[in-house]
């Protein structure tokens, strides 16, 4: 019962690379965000997917894309990544009911250092 | 835009104390309200939901309030032990689910 994975962990790039974070979720969650945690910020809303081929934006969603082409894979892109991309980055779902939430599962969170 | 606020940034307690987390939120129209535990370099682990209907829910030590009409929220936890230690988001669930995140009360309990 894997819940949500985040692929990688860890990663250090360099200023102006590109990379692609990866999360999937085996509970047929219809919906599924991004987040990024910054010491003192708390947990932000970078783009989130009410379901599969959905996306949409959210708080800081400026140097990021997203896609959802299935439904157990959300995908962060960072086209050109600048040294204040640096944070964890959380990936979560959660399923639709009646209330509009339910429990959110997140994932264990990415790590990703910009030099 | 819903502002969720959690003071004190960081509380300090002796074991077997009991407290009281505070959350406030500044739009009242809410979906649900929940609380999260986050250890050191880990993710999000769930503790409680309430809905927007409920007043309070219970899981073992922990019990939540919800007063929508006023923005506040607390979490109890009685009896607190050294395994408590860790950093409580509260969050508010809006339009589409999206939630807002207070930025959390990292809180120490000493043996």
């Amino acid at each position: 019962n894997a819940g949500v994975t985040q692929t990688p962990k860890f990663r250090v790039l360099k200023t102006g690379q590109s990379m692609t974070l990866l999360c999937a979720q085996d509970m047929n969650h219809e919906y599924m965000y991004w987040y990024r945690q910054d010491p003192g910020m708390g947990l932000r809303l970078i783009h989130y997917s009410v379901g599969e081929g959905t996306t949409a934006k959210g708080e800081v969603p400026d140097g990021y894309n997203v896609s959802r082409l299935k439904k157990q894979n959300f995908l962060l892109g960072l086209e050109s990544a600048a040294p204040s991309q640096t944070s964890v980055y959380f990936c979560a779902s959660a399923r639709q009911d009646f209330s509009g939430a339910n429990v959110l599962t997140f994932g264990a969170g990415s790590r990703l250092t910009v030099l | 835009k819903q502002e969720v606020t959690q003071i004190p940034a960081a509380l300090s307690v002796p074991e077997g104390e009991n407290l009281v987390l505070n959350c406030s939120f500044t739009d009242s129209a809410i979906y649900n309200l929940q609380w999260f535990r986050q250890d050191p370099g880990k993710g999000l682990t769930s503790l409680l939901l309430i809905q927007s209907s409920q007043r309070e829910q219970t899981s073992g030590r922990l019990n939540a309030s919800l007063d929508k009409s006023s923005g506040r929220s607390t979490l109890y936890i009685a009896a607190s032990q050294p395994g408590d230690s860790a950093t409580y988001l509260c969050a508010v669930s809006g339009a589409n689910s999206k939630l807002t995140f207070g930025k959390g009360i990292t809180l120490s309990v000493r043996p």
